[in-house]
């Protein structure tokens, strides 16, 4: 059984540039949740999508951005980087929108130089 | 505003001894608690959860306690592996607001030691 998969896993971008993280859930979750993970705190939550839909959001700028697709897979944009934009960023599915006990993948590690 | 905390960033124990790992927060609306646990370079993974309704759950060697008044959540793990060391985050959500994101803690690092 494939659990969440994200690509890629690691990534370096410039100051400015733009970057797509891409998500698989598990097979049958129809939920997706994105959080950053910065050295040395817990993950902060920025999206949650369920059934394509945007069910919430963090307090995140409007640089960031993200979809669902038909087969529930999910995208996480983000525009115009900053340095501070460096982290672990995990996705997190679940089967339905209350995401009871989710799994998450091992996440796209992005630098901003 | 930190709506969770975990005020011992690390704890270490002797293998075969009880790890508890604390957590407490401010948000009364808060009624569902995860605990994850985070090895390197890997996604956290899924330990138990405990629902409001709850004062305690139990899954083979980890117990989680809630204590609704103090707002305090507590996972026990009896007996500690070496297998066991990794970061762990506790999490609450308030599942009623209608948007289901977790609040994670900054993390409690566990050492067991053989």
């Amino acid at each position: 059984d494939a659990g969440v998969t994200q690509s890629p896993t690691h990534l370096i971008k410039t100051r400015g540039q733009h970057v797509t993280l891409r998500c698989s859930p598990i097979s049958g979750h129809k939920s997706v949740s994105w959080y950053q993970q910065v050295l040395g705190q817990g993950p902060q939550f920025i999206f949650q999508y369920y059934e394509k839909e945007e069910r919430g959001r963090g307090n995140f700028p409007d640089r960031f951005s993200a979809r669902q697709f038909p087969n529930y897979s999910s995208e996480l944009n983000v525009n115009a980087l900053l340095l501070g934009d460096s982290a672990l960023y995990l996705c997190a599915s679940s089967l339905g929108v209350a995401g009871y006990g989710y799994t998450f993948g091992s996440g796209t590690r992005l630098t901003v130089v | 505003d930190q709506q969770v905390k975990q005020n011992s960033p690390s704890l270490s124990v002797q293998e075969g001894r009880i790890s508890i790992l604390n957590c407490d927060y401010t948000n009364s609306m808060f009624d569902y608690f995860l605990w994850y646990k985070k090895y390197p370079a890997e996604g956290p993974t899924f330990l138990i959860s405990i629902s409001s309704i709850k004062d305690k759950n139990e899954d083979g060697r980890f117990t989680v306690f809630l204590n609704k008044s103090a707002k305090h959540l507590s996972l026990h793990i009896v007996p500690s592996q070496p297998g066991d060391s990794a970061v762990y985050f506790c999490a609450a959500s308030a599942t009623t607001s209608g948007t289901y994101k977790y609040i994670f803690g900054t993390g409690t690092r566990l050492k067991v030691l053989a």
